[in-house]
């Protein structure tokens, strides 16, 4: 079945630091593939998207590429500030537009000023 | 921003007591999908219709979730006989069936039960 494997739970940085969380996954289907982020209190926010095999989706300073060759889709920033500190999931749509999200564990950005 | 409405926000049940939650979906999108995210973060697929129709479910748990999505109504989701396993923030979201549709999520309803 599908999945995706986010291996970081946690990463703590300081402002203006490189970001970087991994995310592959595996499907025998046409993945589209997305990055949301979740603040306390509230629900999943979609921060950026990717439909097309090595496209880059970018937003707000973050980027992710698709890679189809590693089955990849990992996040980064160049300089993350405080207000970045949420919780970040990789997640995955195969199966057309009807299709359920299969989500990664997520990954809890703090960020210290 | 998300414009996906879910009531209550907050729901305190005993185990065995019925526990209904509600959500809008943004106006126009006809899929709408539930999700249960426990306290480790992980999002489980519950079910998804199209206007008032099932597309996809899972096996849920000897059949105590019920859901419908009626007509001009919000759509609900509801325990029959609530569990202290089912504790847990339920999450709606809804799409416009774009070919690859971003889905929007609501704030979601935390259950909790004692």
């Amino acid at each position: 079945g599908d999945s995706v494997i986010q291996m970081q739970g946690q990463v703590t940085l300081s402002e203006n630091d490189f970001l970087f969380i991994n995310c592959t996954y595996s499907t025998t289907g046409y993945p589209t593939l997305f990055w949301y982020v979740q603040y306390s209190g509230e629900g999943p926010q979609l921060l950026l998207q990717v439909t097309t095999a090595n496209n880059k989706g970018s937003s707000r300073g973050f980027e992710a590429t698709y890679d189809k060759g590693t089955t990849s889709f990992h996040l980064q920033k160049t300089s993350v500030q405080e207000i970045d500190s949420a919780v970040y999931y990789c997640a995955m749509g195969s199966g057309g537009s009807n299709a359920k999200l299969t989500f990664g564990k997520g990954t809890k950005l703090s960020v210290k000023s | 921003n998300s414009k996906v409405i879910q009531t209550p926000r907050y729901l305190v049940k005993g185990q065995g007591q019925k526990a209904k939650m509600r959500c809008i979906p943004e106006k126009g999108h006809p899929v709408v999908f539930w999700y249960q995210q426990n306290k480790n973060n992980e999002f489980k697929f519950l079910i998804n219709f199209q206007n008032q129709e099932v597309l996809q479910q899972i096996d849920m748990t000897e059949k105590r979730f019920s859901a419908e999505c009626p007509s001009n109504s919000p759509c609900s989701l509801e325990i029959q006989s609530s569990e202290a396993g089912d504790s847990a923030l339920y999450l709606c979201a809804s799409s416009d069936r774009g070919l690859y549709a971003e889905q929007f999520f609501g704030p979601g309803t935390r259950l909790t039960v004692l």
